[in-house]
């Protein structure tokens, strides 16, 4: 099973700032078989990013990810009001499917 | 429009059994994997398995093989998941998404299930 860590844990930054969040992976997920998906409070998780880099329909380009085999990187260039969340990576890249424990971006 | 979405809460008694169904709508249903993801409260994302609702291809993650069952019924476009002696440790929202391949990410969500099992 590929185990995904995510860091920070949390991140605490102010509205306007660049917000990178890291996801590796204990092993090859393959070129780009990373998605990140974004959940708030009492809502479903969102997803914003699959083949790595690839938007989903309706992300805003400050979100962009990147990487390849086992380091990958969500970026929100420019931290708006609801983007603060809690952020999961995904890898598809063998079975089981699995998760990053999460990055908690909060307000500083 | 795409949609998956749930059957409603549910409490019950550590030992009872319960399955929990994920009807979807505005797509091909034979042509999607449906997977169940577990989230137990205040944490993380997990996979449990998938289905294909045309042939019922069904695969499991071993964290949940023989934990729980994954089914469907394509003449109602709806899948399934269930227990059949529930645990306190099952309490947890339950997500049901689609999937494009039977590896891939996740690109629509049901809307949850909350079940909660104690006494």
């Amino acid at each position: 099973e590929i185990v995904l860590t995510q860091s920070p844990g949390t991140l605490s930054l102010s509205p306007g700032e660049r917000a990178t969040l890291s996801c590796r992976a204990s092993q090859s997920v393959g070129k780009n078989n990373l998605a990140w998906y974004q959940q708030k409070p009492g809502q479903i998780p969102r997803l914003l990013i699959f083949g790595a880099s690839i938007r989903a329909t309706g992300i805003p380009d400050r979100f962009s990810g990147s990487g390849s085999g086992t380091d990958f990187t969500l970026t929100i260039s420019r931290l708006e009001a609801e983007d603060f969340a809690v952020f999961y990576c995904q890898q598809y890249g063998s079975s089981p499917l699995t998760f990053g424990g999460g990055t908690k971006v909060e307000i500083k | 429009e795409v949609q998956l979405v749930q059957s409603g809460p549910e409490v019950k008694n550590p030992g009872e059994s319960l399955k929990i169904s994920c009807k979807g709508s505005g797509y091909s249903f034979t042509n999607y994997w449906i997977g169940w993801v577990r989230q137990m409260p205040g944490k993380g994302l997990e996979w449990m398995g998938i289905i294909y609702p045309d042939d019922s291809d069904t695969r499991y993650s071993p964290s949940f093989q023989g934990q729980v069952t994954i089914s469907a019924d394509k003449s109602i476009s709806t899948a399934y998941i269930q227990w059949s002696s529930l645990k306190a440790s099952d309490t947890a929202m339950y997500y049901c998404v689609r999937h494009r391949l039977s590896s891939s990410w996740f690109d629509y969500w049901g809307q949850g299930t909350l079940v909660t099992v104690s006494s």
